[in-house]
């Protein structure tokens, strides 16, 4: 069946530094793929999203690319800040009938200052 | 516009009562989802719903679990009887169901259920 893979937490960073956190899918067709984020005390909310191969989705100087030869969907960050500390999901959904997402467990991000 | 909303935000209550988590999607959505998470299990689909008709409700952990939605403005997740195992942070999500590709999911607040 469908699944998502990340990377395993916590992730602690100092400010400014590069963010990578990795995702990768297994799907039996062409899902959508996205990122959401979950800060302290709050839901989830859409990050960025990409709907087919190659397209790149960005959102407040976080990016992803839609690979579909490696399965991946990596999320990375030039220069990360202590308000991105949060968890960060990935996530793949389709079209149709069958619209509900398959998330990941979730990647915990710490900047530290 | 207003987003997903839960209430109540907070509940304690004890062993053996019943507890209704309540929600209103976006309007327009057509698509409702449940979501349990714990730190043990992160975040589980508990049910969905496409305009108003369950469509899985595979991840409800038991009977005691009843989820409903009477209209296409608002949903109920009941436990009965509670058990402490069931204290999580409950989240109500909606999306509008497309036939190729979704609109991502809007996430309300969540409640957060405390057993004792």
């Amino acid at each position: 069946g469908d699944s998502v893979t990340q990377m395993e937490g916590p992730v602690t960073l100092s400010e400014e530094a590069f963010l990578t956190i990795n995702c990768t899918y297994t799907a039996t067709g062409y899902p959508s793929l996205f990122w959401y984020v979950q800060y302290p005390g709050e839901g989830l909310q859409l990050l960025l999203k990409a709907t087919k191969a190659d397209d790149k989705g960005s959102n407040k100087g976080f990016e992803a690319t839609y690979r579909k030869e490696t399965t991946s969907f990596h999320l990375e960050k030039g220069s990360v800040q202590v308000s991105d500390s949060a968890v960060y999901f990935c996530a793949l959904s389709y079209g149709g009938a069958t619209n509900k997402l398959i998330f990941g467990t979730g990647t915990l991000l710490a900047v530290q200052p | 516009d207003a987003g997903v909303i839960q209430s109540p935000r907070h509940e304690v209550t004890e062993m053996g009562q019943e507890v209704t988590l309540r929600c209103k999607p976006i309007s327009g959505h057509n698509s409702l989802f449940w979501y349990r998470q714990t730190m043990m299990r992160g975040l589980e689909l508990l049910i969905y719903f496409n305009n108003n008709v369950p469509i899985d409700d595979s991840g409800m952990p038991e009977d005691r679990f009843s989820a409903k939605m009477p209209n296409a403005s608002f949903s109920t997740l009941k436990i009965q009887p509670s058990e402490p195992r069931d204290s999580a942070v409950y989240f109500c999500a909606s999306s509008q169901r497309g036939e190729i590709s979704n609109q991502p999911q809007h996430f309300g607040d969540g409640t957060r259920l405390s057993i004792l």
